[in-house]
């Protein structure tokens, strides 16, 4: 696609319940990150892949998050046993390679809502 | 820990004025320091970035202005124009490891005609 594309674009669930939010970065770039941003704020780096692999998963913020990029392609974001505090929307974004110098490319987010 | 602060949280300029948006940084391993613009229901785009070797980078009607010893860099957009605005985020990152961006809280820009 043209851009890295997130779906879905909104998501209302019940405390407790187990989301799964998506992320196709542009084709050909390696790097893949997940950004967490709260209302107000500004977004908070969650994982950053390098390929398959999760080079840096030092941003989550427990045992409850956990994200997967099995092909090196699309990731998924999993939240298991969501909480109120969990609503934020959740941004992807994918660069060529994973360098200070090349431009991290922004989807347009997941609105997570937790009721 | 807020690692990048940022002001002002909100700013009004008339068409045709400079805006002028400030951040402060504390962690001396960053050495890339991008500016971001978020429109409401976007993802940030990137707008201009500076590395710590040049004191000013200019793009356009965007400048950024680095003070390496104060650790302090600022946007300025000038003749600013009501698509302008946004909310503006500057970042930094460490440029090694896993590139990750600390952000500063964002500045919401109005630039009224």
């Amino acid at each position: 696609g043209a851009g890295v594309s997130q779906t879905p674009s909104n998501k209302v669930t019940e405390k407790g319940k187990y989301v799964e939010l998506r992320c196709d970065p542009i084709s050909g770039h390696t790097a893949l990150y997940w950004y967490r941003q709260s209302l107000g704020q500004g977004p908070e780096f969650l994982i950053y892949f390098q390929g398959t692999g999760a080079a840096d998963d030092s941003g989550l913020p427990n045992d409850r998050f956990f994200a997967v990029r099995p092909e090196g392609s699309v990731s998924t974001l999993k939240i298991q046993r969501t909480e109120r505090g969990d609503s934020a929307v959740y941004l992807c974004a994918s660069s060529l390679y994973g360098g200070a110098n090349t431009e991290a490319f922004f989807g347009q987010g997941t609105r997570l809502t937790v009721v | 820990q807020q690692q990048v602060k940022q002001s002002p949280q909100s700013l009004i300029v008339q068409k045709g004025g400079i805006s002028i948006i400030n951040c402060a940084y504390e962690n001396t391993a960053f050495d890339y320091f991008p500016w971001y613009q978020q429109f409401p229901g976007k993802g940030p785009a990137l707008l201009i970035a500076i590395r710590p070797d040049v004191s000013e980078k200019k793009e356009g009607r965007f400048t950024i202005s680095f003070n390496k010893s104060a650790k302090q860099f600022s946007l300025h957009i000038m003749d600013s124009q009501p698509g302008d605005s946004a909310t503006y985020f500057c970042a930094a990152s460490t440029g090694a490891g896993s590139y990750q961006l600390t952000f500063g809280k964002g500045t919401k820009l109005s630039v009224i005609p």
